[in-house]
């Protein structure tokens, strides 16, 4: 098992440009997630999604989209990048069942200019 | 909004001391509390974790202490080693779905 495996690794965008971050999980999970980590901030929780089909919003929606395209897959799209939105992004999975462990990606660094 | 306050951000110890991190949370609803360790460059991996109806749990060197009335959460690492340098995250359950709060982090740094 691969287990959850996100994409690109690394990743320069110019100011107002898109891109989609994607990730998937082969552990059968039903909740996914998408955080993004900030020196001194910690992980902060963008959007996650329950289940297949359901998506709610985290601390720090703005600026983000999602889409849950099946149980495996959660991306994550940025409409127009903002310097603001330079930051490493990890996509995390769980069972879904209350008190799980969650496991996270590799991590996809990214950087506005 | 619901959050997680974690406590020291930095913490350096000698190799062998004991370190202590502390959390706390404002969700009474909140019933699951990991800790997870995030080395230099990788991602986050769960070292421990407790549930609301316990109060203690311990993993050989490491042990985490749950008190609900209080709204607080620690871990404790005993004889730490140089290999426990990373940082360290808290995080809280929010009310009955999957959210999942973490705190800022603790880098902790042991010294041989």
């Amino acid at each position: 098992n691969a287990g959850v495996t996100q994409t690109p690794k690394f990743q320069v965008l110019k100011t107002g440009q898109s891109m989609t971050l994607q990730c998937a999980q082969d552990m059968n999970h039903n909740s996914m997630y998408w955080y993004r980590q900030d020196p001194g901030m910690g992980l902060r929780l963008i959007y996650y999604s329950a289940s297949e089909g359901t998506t709610d919003k985290g601390e720090v929606p703005n600026g983000y989209n999602v889409s849950r395209l099946n149980k495996r897959e959660f991306s994550l799209r940025l409409e127009s990048a903002a310097p603001s939105q330079t930051s490493v992004y990890f996509c995390a999975s769980n069972s879904g069942h209350s008190n799980t462990e969650a496991f996270f990606g590799q991590g996809t660094r990214l950087t506005v200019v | 909004g619901e959050n997680v306050e974690q406590h020291p951000s930095t913490l350096s110890v000698q190799e062998g001391d004991s370190a202590v991190i502390k959390c706390t949370y404002s969700d009474s609803a909140s019933n699951y509390f990991p800790w997870y360790k995030q080395e230099l460059g990788k991602r986050p991996q769960l070292i421990i974790d407790i549930r609301s109806n316990v109060g203690e749990k311990k993993d050989q060197r490491i042990a985490v202490t749950l008190n609900k009335t209080a709204k607080h959460f620690s871990l404790h690492i005993t004889e730490t080693q140089p290999e426990d340098s990373a940082v360290y995250f808290c995080a809280a359950s929010i009310g009955g779905n999957n959210d999942m709060r973490f705190g800022a982090g603790t880098r902790l740094t042991v010294k041989p």
